[in-house]
């Protein structure tokens, strides 16, 4: 069974400052992950995917990674502005199996101005 | 296009009342899925279906029943409702990867229910 964890649950940055939001997942045989932004009570949007075959995917300021072998992605986000702030999802959508996305639980991001 | 557009954005019910979440997309998408989301648990899968006519439970699917007559719609029922069924409720829709199209998932806007 997929297992997707994101640490840390919290993180409190100033305005400016690059940072590096992590993923990990237990089941290397993934199809694709994707990056979400959540603003709190609205939906999920959709920032990047990764399909499996790829090692990264940028999009203006964010730029996500993949390592499959290490079980391990990561969203880094370029010169922190307080719009940034809202809580970021990462989900695996396997090889096999069920055809829908494992999530973590969520880093939720403060930026201070 | 709509996207994924889900009715109701909130709904209160009393114990044991049976409703329908309501889910529809207009991108032709073949994979569509429905998620509770519970503070400090993240997204749950409830029930996800692979086209028309195919439906399969997911990790909590309990209490929930499903359909897809057609490619648009995935409505999700409650039979009777229970206080831990409040939660956040949200339906995704994606393209099968066979079709060798961007597999992006795209999420409705979600259904706050609150049973008491």
């Amino acid at each position: 069974k997929q297992e997707v964890t994101q640490i840390p649950a919290a993180l409190s940055v100033p305005e400016g400052e690059n940072l590096v939001l992590n993923c990990s997942f237990t089941d290397s045989a993934i199809y694709n992950l994707q990056w979400f932004r959540q603003d709190p009570g609205k939906g999920l949007t959709s920032l990047l995917l990764i399909q499996s075959s790829q090692r990264e995917q940028t999009s203006g300021r964010l730029n996500a990674s993949l390592d499959k072998s290490s079980g391990r992605s990561t969203l880094y986000i370029a010169a922190s502005q307080p719009g940034d702030s809202a809580t970021y999802l990462c989900a695996a959508f396997p090889h096999t199996g069920r055809r829908a996305l494992t999530f973590g639980s969520g880093t939720r991001l403060q930026v201070q101005p | 296009n709509a996207g994924v557009t889900q009715t109701p954005k909130f709904q209160v019910l009393k114990t044991g009342q049976s409703m329908t979440l309501q889910c529809a997309q207009d991108m032709n998408h073949e994979y569509m899925s429905w998620y509770r989301q519970d503070p400090g648990m993240g997204l749950r899968l409830i029930h996800y279906s692979v086209g028309a006519g195919i439906t399969d439970q997911g990790e909590v699917p309990n209490g929930y029943n499903v359909s897809r007559s057609t490619t648009e719609d995935f409505p999700l029922r409650l039979l009777s409702a229970a206080p831990s069924q409040t939660s956040v409720y949200f339906c995704a829709s994606s393209y099968s990867e066979d079709r060798g199209l961007n597999t992006e998932a795209f999420f409705g806007q979600g259904t706050r229910l609150t049973v008491v």
